[in-house]
């Protein structure tokens, strides 16, 4: 597809379980964000990876959370032991950055998985 | 403390009605966007900035890099407008972005 994909766009969990969630960047986008969005406030970072490489996790909030990014292109957050708090939508974001750093690129969205953790 | 302020939080307008929303940051920074979020929707980029001003339709964003502040202008407002604007600055000293809580914009026909 043309855009960034996510999935699931909606998952109902129950406090304790296993959750993960699947974030598809435009191919050939380098940088891949992850957010979570409580309700009725702005993003906040989680997590950054340029290619494989992870190089800012200091969003995360507990060791619960563990992201990944193996080949490059699709990541995966995944949420252990799911508690309430961690109901939100999470967003991933993916943007072109050019060799050598700097920021160039538009910023892409998905619409974001809902999880509501029961 | 927060690295993005935005004000104002809740914005409501009559169709027609000129509107501005502001953002002010603390952080250096290589890039700005505004982004516009709607009701159970996905983020959509509308500008990005790095000086100066840019212009799309009947939006206008400026930003004056000296001040660390950006606006976001909407020219004769319609209630399709009405969504959360959310300005996000792209941190040129980490490898993030920081993000203002939003504005929410209600245009009334």
């Amino acid at each position: 597809g043309a855009g960034v994909s996510q999935s699931p766009r909606y998952k109902v969990a129950k406090r304790g379980q296993d959750v993960a969630l699947r974030c598809d960047p435009i191919s050939g986008h380098v940088s891949l964000f992850w957010y979570q969005q409580a309700l009725g406030q702005g993003p906040e970072f989680l997590t950054y990876f340029q290619n494989e490489a992870q190089l800012d996790k200091s969003g995360l909030p507990s060791d619960r959370f563990f992201a990944e990014r193996p080949e490059g292109s699709v990541s995966t957050l995944k949420i252990q032991r799911t508690q309430q708090e961690d109901s939100a939508v999470y967003l991933c974001a993916s943007s072109l950055i050019l060799a050598g750093g700097g920021y160039t690129g538009e910023l892409f969205f998905g619409e974001g998985s809902r999880l509501t953790v029961l | 403390k927060n690295e993005v302020e935005q004000s104002p939080q809740n914005l409501t307008a009559q169709e027609g009605e000129f509107i501005t929303i502001n953002c002010s940051y603390s952080v250096g920074i290589s890039a700005l966007h505004w982004l516009q979020q709607h009701p159970g929707g996905g983020i959509v980029s509308l500008f990005m900035l790095s000086s100066g001003k840019k212009k799309h339709g009947r939006l206008i964003a400026t930003i004056n890099i000296q001040e660390k502040h950006s606006s976001l202008h909407i020219t004769a407002s319609h209630p399709r407008d009405s969504a959360v604007y959310i300005c996000a600055v792209f941190s040129n000293t980490g490898n993030q972005f920081y993000f203002g809580t939003g504005t929410s914009l209600t245009v009334i026909p």
